[in-house]
């Protein structure tokens, strides 16, 4: 299993403004994985972060509006840029682990976004 | 686009009672199958994987698999008010990148309610 650290919990933003979004594991991983859950919906993944090299985005989210940054194999950041109230939701990190053939999904608390 | 779909609840059962939670998915190459469990506020927990067709019990728990139908349940025997969260369906699914990244996509969750 993993042991994940995210904060903040929760924040109250500005629009306009960015926050950063801290996510860290208890053992080195290979991908982490940025999920957004809006109220009342699923959990949508962001993008993929690999240590090493740019962010996967999926589709319909893009690099300037939710940098990612990967220094090392235990560690990721998520920036929620220039917000609006649309951003408001909760923002989670994940990462996967297992072994052949099986892989579970571990996730951080949680940070709850509110742009006002 | 890969497509989880739950049936949306709220589900409401008595203590003891039987919960039955239901799921489809579109990828035909999903390969492996999840139930997450989540409380209100938290974040969510793996309660049952399952890879093949049939059943697999775990305790009070029991997954369903049926590709053919491209159908995953979630059975929940003497119901507690402890299961009382919001369960989410995930299907391991081809990653939008392609090649061999495969992505969790979630269903929208179903709460569960479970009355005393």
């Amino acid at each position: 299993s993993a042991v994940i650290s995210q904060k903040p919990s929760r924040d109250i933003c500005q629009r306009g403004t960015s926050l950063t979004i801290q996510c860290q594991v208890d053992s080195q991983v290979t991908m982490m994985f940025w999920y957004r859950q809006q109220p009342g919906q699923s959990l949508t993944l962001i993008a993929t972060a690999n240590q090493g090299s740019e962010a996967t985005y999926e589709s319909g989210f893009v690099i300037d509006k939710f940098p990612i940054s990967r220094p090392n194999l235990t560690f990721s950041t998520l920036t929620v840029s220039n917000m609006s109230p649309e951003d408001s939701s909760i923002y989670l990190c994940s990462v996967e682990m297992g072994w052949t053939g099986h892989t579970e999904a571990f996730f951080g608390q949680g940070t709850r976004l509110t742009v006002v | 686009q890969k497509e989880v779909e739950q049936n949306s609840g709220p589900l409401s059962v008595p203590e003891g009672a039987i919960a039955s939670l239901n799921c489809t998915y579109s990828d035909r190459g999903s390969q492996s199958f999840f139930w997450y469990r989540q409380y209100s506020g938290k974040s969510p927990e793996l309660i049952m994987f399952i890879y093949s067709n049939g059943d697999k019990e775990d305790g009070r728990f029991t997954a369903q698999l049926n590709k053919a139908s491209q159908y995953v349940s979630l059975l929940i025997r003497d119901s507690q008010p402890s299961d009382s969260a919001t369960y989410l369906c995930a299907v391991n699914s081809r990653a939008s990148s392609g090649g061999s990244n495969y992505k969790l996509t979630f269903g929208k969750g179903t709460l569960l309610t479970v009355n005393p």
